[in-house]
């Protein structure tokens, strides 16, 4: 079945750097869009961009430029958020969730992964 | 700040029927952008429940609905059931931002 299993939580301190994993299965993993998705605590759904699985290039809304970075490794079908110079505001929980093929404004995301909990705290 | 709107909590007694707006604006659902819906249980990621404006996916049950017209979309759950208690979130596109955008979640409760 569609699959996406990411890594486990992380505590980070202040000015650290962290990287997520999302490793999906089940499909063709540079056929779909894949999205990142942040959610605060007890705080809503905001989108965070996406990368093209195909070419690699990422695109950041607003707000998530700087410090995000998105890349891959497709032998592994593997897409990571990479978070640099952490602040105590960027707690949260970091889900990927598959998008179109290929991304289109349409789109809605399904599957999403289990998410995964990034504390940052001195 | 979200730019698609809904109602923070919306509630019902077991058996009826409650709906959740989602209202946006010109340059995102009044622009024909589909609206998509995500059901997110407490504790657990969000899972796709309507996409297209109103198609459900396979294994979501019939008692949830989808609807749009102009700038507003809704939710709407039938025969509600205490497995329903979660939060709801609207999805679309926004063309101003260039991006997805999210509502602001409701917490549908059963009373």
């Amino acid at each position: 079945q569609v699959q996406l299993v990411q890594s486990g939580s992380e505590l980070k301190k202040p000015g650290a750097s962290v990287k997520v994993s999302c490793k999906a299965s089940g499909y063709t993993f540079t056929s779909y869009a894949m999205n990142w998705v942040r959610q605060a605590p007890g705080q809503g759904l905001e989108w965070m961009g996406w990368i093209n699985t195909n070419t690699g290039n990422p695109t950041y809304a607003q707000g998530f430029t700087g410090r995000f970075v998105f890349s891959l490794d497709t032998s592994v079908s593997t897409a990571y958020l990479q978070i640099s110079s952490l602040k105590a505001e960027d707690t949260a929980v970091y889900y990927c969730a598959r998008g179109g093929a290929p991304a289109m404004r349409k789109d809605w995301f399904d599957p999403w992964g289990q998410g995964t909990l990034v504390t940052v705290s001195s | 700040q979200s730019v698609l709107t809904q109602p923070p909590s919306v509630s019902g007694a077991p058996g009826q029927r409650v709906t959740i707006s989602c209202t946006g604006s010109s340059s995102n659902i009044g622009a024909g952008y589909d609206v998509h819906w995500y059901q997110q249980l407490p504790g657990t990621a969000p899972k796709l429940l309507i996409y297209g404006n109103s198609n459900r996916p396979s294994g979501v049950p019939d008692r949830f609905s989808g609807s749009k017209s102009g700038t507003s979309a809704s939710l709407a759950i039938s025969g509600l059931q205490a497995e329903d208690e979660a939060d709801y979130y609207c999805q679309s596109y926004d063309s101003s931002l260039s991006g997805y955008v999210f509502g602001t979640g409701t917490k549908v409760t059963v009373l």
